[in-house]
């Protein structure tokens, strides 16, 4: 089936350490994005790729690290310097303007 | 800059009846995209509908329509004949029909409609 995967679905991570989110496409989507929703709020962009080794950043990339070495594949990874990264977090893909389609969705929780 | 507003944080409907949900939109764009999003209690984003700003006609699927009103920078979504299974985050966004680094949704803070039964 054709679709949008995240791992884990649920993520823990230390003070000081850097994770990394699972993001993989088989759309053949083209552009993939990350965002971050916290808790009775709307959705925030941190990265987005249109093309394979490119990627720019969103509203709210600091903290975050993204590469596109494939284009099936977007991991994001939440560095240290995130002070705040519990929240979850979405991915998506696009082609055009057919709208962006979501994956699962991981939530980070910092202990 | 581009900006979404749902100014409906929570909305209530009895099973079986009909929902309007509002959104309005500001942008000096003439080329766009309007979608509306379902987040149900499993957290995923769901695309209900889009509208692109340059067909008049108002997208329709299934149970689901919009009323979208250009000259207003409204953008609606009706819900007809409401099931369960409907209850969920609704979020209205907006994409610039221009492409490039403009690509990225915009979306406003959510509606969280409860269906009674």
């Amino acid at each position: 089936d054709g679709g949008i995967t995240q791992s884990p679905k649920y993520l823990f991570r230390k003070e000081g350490q850097n994770v990394t989110l699972s993001c993989e496409q088989n759309l053949n989507h083209d552009a993939m994005y990350w965002y971050r929703q916290d808790p009775g709020q709307g959705l925030r962009l941190i990265y987005y790729s249109q093309i394979v080794n490119d990627f720019q950043k969103g509203d709210i990339a600091e903290g975050y690290s993204v590469s596109r070495e494939k284009k099936e594949s977007f991991p994001l990874t939440v560095t240290s310097a995130q002070k705040n990264p519990t929240a979850f977090y979405l991915c998506a893909s696009s082609l055009g303007g057919l709208g962006q389609f979501f994956g699962p969705g991981t939530r980070l929780t910092v202990l | 800059a581009q900006t979404v507003t749902q100014s409906q944080p929570e909305m209530s409907v009895q099973e079986a009846e009909t929902v309007t949900l509002s959104c309005t939109y500001d942008t000096s764009e003439s080329d766009y995209y309007l979608f509306w999003y379902k987040q149900p209690p499993s957290r995923q984003m769901i695309l209900v509908i889009r509208q692109e700003a340059y067909k008049q006609q108002n997208a329709t699927e299934n149970r689901f329509s919009v009323n979208f009103q250009k000259a207003a920078k409204s953008f609606s979504l009706k819900i007809s004949d409401s099931q369960l299974g409907d209850a969920a985050m609704y979020f209205c966004a907006y994409r610039s029909g221009y492409g490039g680094a403009t690509n990225k949704l915009i979306f406003g803070t959510g509606t969280l409609l409860a269906v009674q039964p």
